[in-house]
């Protein structure tokens, strides 16, 4: 049973406009959650995270919100570029900055921006 | 460039053959891991290390041994391949203070196996 799931396989947009991904999970351990954005024949690079001490998390164009009470988070991409095609991950964790501490992932979203 | 090397990039077996997957970083991370990516599965992790001389089973362990071999080194071995082990196997490592998060990981850029 996958404790984190993102429900949308894929997202197509058009350049400029907003992308947003969603990501929702089931185990209220999780404290720490994080974005991956991985290129084809490439590994996961980070992104962003967000701490659930927060709700809202922002680095440049990127955004990301925490609804605990929903267990459920966003990635709001503003403005959208051709370089964000891409697949998104969604992580989760319990506990931060523990060694040994395992992400468990979500499926992904396939991200085409279109020019 | 500092980062997570894995080798080798692309690997085709026959069905009841060996192999080992090697994994190596140079960011002195204490914490290394193995994972396997599948369409629609995401990416689950097969073993973990959290520290140099420990290992731990993951969500999919069957069918795999790993081995840490130093603080920069970690291995993973399929004794005897099986179809449905064909995947992108991708390494990775974590440690405290790296980059923009206070927590993440960085990841090789996979290995390809596919076993016919």
């Amino acid at each position: 049973d996958q404790q984190v799931k993102q429900n949308s396989p894929s997202l197509s947009v058009q350049e400029g406009r907003i992308s947003i991904l969603n990501c929702d999970y089931t185990n209220s351990m999780f404290d720490y959650f994080l974005w991956y954005k991985k290129y084809p024949a490439e590994g996961p690079t980070f992104l962003i995270s967000i701490s659930s001490i927060k709700d809202k998390n922002e680095d440049g164009r990127f955004t990301v919100f925490l609804n605990k009470s929903a267990k459920h988070l966003s990635l709001h991409i503003v403005p959208s570029q051709p370089g964000d095609s891409a697949v998104y991950f969604c992580a989760a964790s319990e506990g931060v900055g523990n060694a040994g501490n395992m992400l468990t992932f979500g499926g992904g979203t396939r991200l085409m921006v279109k020019p | 460039n500092a980062g997570v090397t894995q080798t080798p990039k692309f690997q085709v077996l026959k069905t009841g053959q060996s192999m080992t997957l090697q994994c190596a970083q140079d960011m002195n991370h204490n914490s290394m891991y193995w994972y396997r990516q599948d369409p629609g599965m995401g990416l689950r992790l097969i073993y973990y290390s959290a520290s140099e001389g420990t290992t731990d089973k993951g969500e999919v362990p069957n069918g795999y041994n790993v081995s840490r071999l130093n603080k920069r080194e970690f291995s993973l071995r399929l004794e005897s391949a099986a179809p449905s082990q064909t995947s992108v196997y991708f390494c990775a490592s974590s440690g405290k203070g790296q980059g923009r998060s206070n927590y993440g990981y960085t990841f090789g850029s996979g290995t390809r196996l596919t076993v016919v």
